[in-house]
C-alpha cells in the first residue's frame, strides 16, 4: 500500500544539524499525525493536525517542530537532536481523529543521531 | 495512569493456532485496536473492537471483554508470513490512543 509515503527511510545526522523528514498521504483523509517508536516500547504520539491545525502537542522538545502546509503533507523539522532521539520515526493519517477509524501508517524514517 | 500489557515475545508453529492477549487499564474505553507490524515497515490496521465478543476475518479473531479489561488476537493456521508484531491499542474516555509495547510473534516451520 502507498497510501501514506514517508521520505527519506533511512536518516543519519550529527546533533548540530538540521534536517526534516516528509510525509505525504493519498488517502483524502482530514487527520495526520507523527509518532515515535522506539524498541520495545509502546508507540508515542508526538503531533496531531486536523484540517492542517494543531490539536495535540504531546510536550515534544522543541527540537522537534511540525508544519503541516495542507491535508496531504506533514512535516517534522529536526534540529540540535540528542543521541537519544534515535528511533523510528512513523507518519499516519486517518480520517478524523478521535474516532474509530483507523489510523494508516507509513514504512517511517529510520533515524540515527551522532 | 493508563496501561496496556502484552507479551513481549511469543513462539508458535507453521500450522498452529496463538492467541496474543491484551489486558489494559484505561481512562474510559472507546475501543480497541490491533495492528500487525512487520520489520521495517509500517504498522497495519487488523481489527476494531468496540463491543464484547468475537469479530471473526479470515484466519483472524479479534475478542473483546470490557468487564475484564481484556482483548486476544487470534492467528489460525499460522503461516510463515505472520512472523510480525502484534501491537493492541485501545481509545480512552478522550479519544487518545495507548497502545501497549507490541508482541513479537516468531513462526518456526
Amino acid at each position: 500500500e502507498t497510501g501514506v509515503t514517508q521520505t527519506p527511510r533511512h536518516l543519519v545526522m550529527g546533533m548540530t544539524n538540521k534536517k526534516s523528514l516528509k510525509c505525504e498521504q493519498h488517502l483524502g483523509h482530514n487527520a495526520m499525525y507523527w509518532y515515535k517508536q522506539s524498541a520495545k516500547k509502546p508507540l508515542e504520539l508526538m503531533f496531531v493536525y486536523s484540517l492542517e491545525e494543531r490539536v495535540e502537542n504531546n510536550s515534544v522538545p522543541s527540537r522537534f517542530s511540525p508544519e503541516c502546509p495542507n491535508s496531504s503533507h506533514l512535516f517534522l523539522h529536526l534540529h540540535t537532536l540528542q543521541p537519544e532521539d534515535s528511533a523510528l520515526y512513523l507518519c499516519a493519517s486517518s480520517q478524523a481523529p478521535g474516532t474509530g477509524t483507523p489510523l494508516h501508517f507509513g514504512n517511517g524514517t529510520r533515524l540515527t543521531v551522532t | 495512569g493508563q496501561n496496556i500489557d502484552q507479551p513481549t515475545e511469543m513462539t508458535a508453529t507453521e500450522g498452529a493456532i496463538v492467541q496474543i492477549n491484551c489486558t489494559y487499564q484505561t481512562s474510559g474505553f472507546n475501543g480497541l485496536f490491533w495492528y500487525q507490524q512487520h520489520a521495517g515497515e509500517a504498522p497495519t490496521f487488523l481489527s476494531y473492537n468496540v463491543l464484547d465478543g468475537l469479530e471473526e476475518k479470515g484466519r483472524f479473531s479479534s475478542f473483546l471483554s470490557r468487564s475484564k479489561g481484556y482483548s486476544y488476537l487470534l492467528l489460525k493456521e499460522l503461516q510463515m508470513k505472520d512472523s510480525a508484531s502484534y501491537l493492541c491499542a485501545v481509545m480512552d474516555s478522550n479519544y487518545q490512543l495507548i497502545w501497549g509495547a507490541g508482541t513479537k510473534l516468531i513462526i518456526k516451520p
